[in-house]
C-alpha cells in the first residue's frame, strides 16, 4: 500500500542552524501539508500546498518557513534559523482530489533545536 | 475557530473493559472526522474516518459515531488489551474558506492504559 515517507526520521541541530525536512508524499496525490507536534501538545497544521504554490498557512508559518516542491516526488519543509521553540515533531501529509478529503501521514520527523 | 476538545485527557483501565472515548468539537460546520492513534514519541496510526453522510464506522473492536449536530463524536473500543494503550487523537476535517481546500484540525488527545 502506497504512504507517505520522511526524512530523517530524528535530526538533531544547533540553534541559528538551518534544516531541511524532507517527504515523499503519495505519488497520485496533489495537496501536501506540514503539521507540527511540540511534545506533550496537540498537532497543529502549519501549511498547504497545492499546484507549486502555498494555499494556507497558520499563524505559526511565518517568515522563517518555507516549504518547496524541487521535483515531481519530493516535498520539503525548510526553517532557515533554528530556535529551541521549534524543537517538535513535524508531520508531513498528502492527500489526493477525492470525496473523504482523507490526509495520508508519514511517519514524522522529530527535530531538536539545542 | 474551531475548538476540540477530548475528554477524558487520561484514562487507566482493567483488560478486557469496554471504554468510550469522547471529542467535542464547536463548530459543525465539519466535512468528516478522523480518529488516529499515537503510541509514544511515535506517528499518526489512522483508525477510522467517517464521512459526514455517516453516523458511524466500525473496524474491528472499534466502532466510531458521529453527530454533528451536537458537535460529538464517540470512539468505542470493546474488550480493551493492554496492546491498546497509546493516545487516541480525533481531528475534524473542515474547509478552508479562502482556497477551499481542507485541513485537519486535532484534539487534544486521550492517554489510555489498559492494565493487565
Amino acid at each position: 500500500e502506497p504512504e507517505v515517507t520522511q526524512t530523517p526520521s530524528h535530526q538533531v541541530t544547533q540553534m541559528g542552524q538551518e534544516v531541511i525536512l524532507r517527504c515523499v508524499p503519495i505519488s497520485n496525490h496533489l495537496y501536501f501539508y506540514w503539521y507540527r507536534q511540540i511534545l506533550g501538545q496537540k498537532v497543529e497544521f502549519l501549511v498547504s500546498f497545492y499546484n507549486n504554490e502555498i494555499s494556507e498557512k497558520s499563524e505559526i508559518f511565518d517568515d522563517q518557513f518555507s516549504v518547496e516542491r524541487p521535483d515531481g516526488s519530493n516535498f520539503t519543509l525548510k526553517i532557515r534559523s533554528t530556535k529551541l521553540e521549534d524543537s517538535a515533531m513535524y508531520f508531513c501529509a498528502s492527500s489526493g482530489a477525492g470525496s473523504s478529503y482523507e490526509q495520508y501521514f508519514g511517519p514524522g520527523t522529530r527535530l531538536t533545536v539545542t | 475557530k474551531q475548538e476540540v476538545t477530548q475528554i477524558p485527557a487520561a484514562l487507566s483501565v482493567p483488560e478486557g473493559e469496554n471504554l468510550v472515548l469522547n471529542c467535542s468539537f464547536t463548530d459543525s460546520a465539519i466535512y468528516n472526522l478522523q480518529w488516529f492513534r499515537q503510541d509514544p514519541g511515535k506517528g499518526l496510526t489512522s483508525l477510522l474516518l467517517i464521512q459526514s453522510s455517516q453516523r458511524e464506522q466500525t473496524s474491528g473492536r472499534l466502532n466510531a459515531s458521529l453527530d454533528k449536530s451536537s458537535g460529538r463524536s464517540t470512539l468505542y473500543i470493546a474488550a480493551s488489551q493492554p496492546g491498546d494503550s497509546a493516545t487516541y487523537l480525533c481531528a475534524v476535517i473542515a474547509r478552508w474558506s479562502t482556497s477551499g481546500t481542507y485541513k485537519y484540525i486535532f484534539g487534544t488527545g486521550t492517554r489510555l492504559k489498559v492494565l493487565a
